[in-house]
C-alpha cells in the first residue's frame, strides 16, 4: 500500500498563506491524494482532492508535482479556524478500497 | 440530514466485557471502515467492509469484531482480548470503486477502560 510522508507539525502568522507538504514516492498510477483535517475529538473533514491537474476549491488548494511523488496544499491566507491536524492520504491500490492515513501534519496559526 | 451516526459519545467499560459501538449512514455508501486513533496519534485502519456480508481486517484488526448485515450499519464490538481499548474511534464510508471518492466520517466514540 502506498504511504504518505508529512511533517510533524508547522506554524503560520494568521492571514498569511501556508504550504503543507506530503511526499507519497510509492503513489500508482490511478491513486488520488486526499487531504482532510480535524479538530480535537472531531471526525476529519474534508479539505481537496486530486489526481495529477492542481485543484482549487473554496477551502484550499492543491499542487500535484509532475511526477506525482508529491504534493503541497495551499491555505491561502491561514485563519485561527484552520489551526487543525491535516492529513494527506491515498486510496489504497489494487481496488482494496482502503483509504490509508499518514501520521498528519498539525498546523498552529499565531494571531 | 445525509451523514454518518456514531452512538454513544462516551463509553466506560470495564475490563472483561465486550462493548459494542454502533455506526449508521444514510448516504447509500457501499463501502464503511473503523479507525483508532490514540491520543496525539493518526488513524490506524481496524476493519472495512466494501459490500454487505463481507468485510476484511486493516492493520490492527486483532481484539475487533464487526459485521456488515445491512448496508446503512457496521457495529464494531470491542472485545476483553483487546488489551488497550482506551482511545477514539471513527466510523467512515465512501461510494466504493473508485480512488477519487472521497471519504466520510461520523463524529467519534471515545471509549474509556476502567
Amino acid at each position: 500500500d502506498a504511504k504518505t510522508t508529512q511533517p510533524n507539525s508547522m506554524e503560520s502568522n494568521e492571514e498569511e498563506p501556508v504550504h503543507l507538504p506530503c511526499n507519497h514516492s510509492t503513489i500508482s498510477g490511478t491513486d488520488y491524494i486526499h487531504w482532510y483535517r480535524q479538530l480535537p475529538s472531531q471526525g476529519p473533514e474534508y479539505v481537496i482532492h486530486g489526481l495529477t491537474s492542481n485543484v482549487n476549491n473554496r477551502m484550499a488548494s492543491l499542487a500535484i508535482a509532475e511526477d506525482r511523488k508529491s504534493s503541497t496544499l495551499i491555505l491561502h491566507r491561514a485563519t485561527l479556524r484552520d489551526a487543525a491536524v491535516y492529513y494527506c492520504i491515498l486510496r489504497g491500490t489494487s481496488g482494496t478500497y482502503k483509504y490509508i492515513f499518514g501520521t498528519g501534519t498539525r498546523l498552529k496559526v499565531l494571531a | 440530514d445525509g451523514g454518518i451516526t456514531q452512538s454513544p459519545k462516551y463509553l466506560f467499560r470495564k475490563e472483561g466485557q465486550n462493548v459494542t459501538l454502533s455506526c449508521e449512514q444514510n448516504l447509500n455508501h457501499d463501502a464503511m471502515y473503523w479507525y483508532r486513533q490514540d491520543p496525539g496519534q493518526g488513524l490506524r485502519l481496524i476493519y472495512y467492509s466494501q459490500i454487505v456480508n463481507d468485510f476484511q481486517k486493516g492493520d490492527i484488526a486483532e481484539g475487533y469484531s464487526v459485521s456488515r448485515e445491512k448496508k446503512e450499519s457496521f457495529p464494531l464490538t470491542v472485545t476483553s482480548a483487546q488489551k488497550n481499548p482506551t482511545a477514539f474511534y471513527l466510523c467512515a464510508s465512501s461510494i466504493a470503486g473508485h480512488s477519487g471518492n472521497t471519504i466520510y466520517f461520523g463524529e467519534g466514540s471515545w471509549l474509556t477502560v476502567v
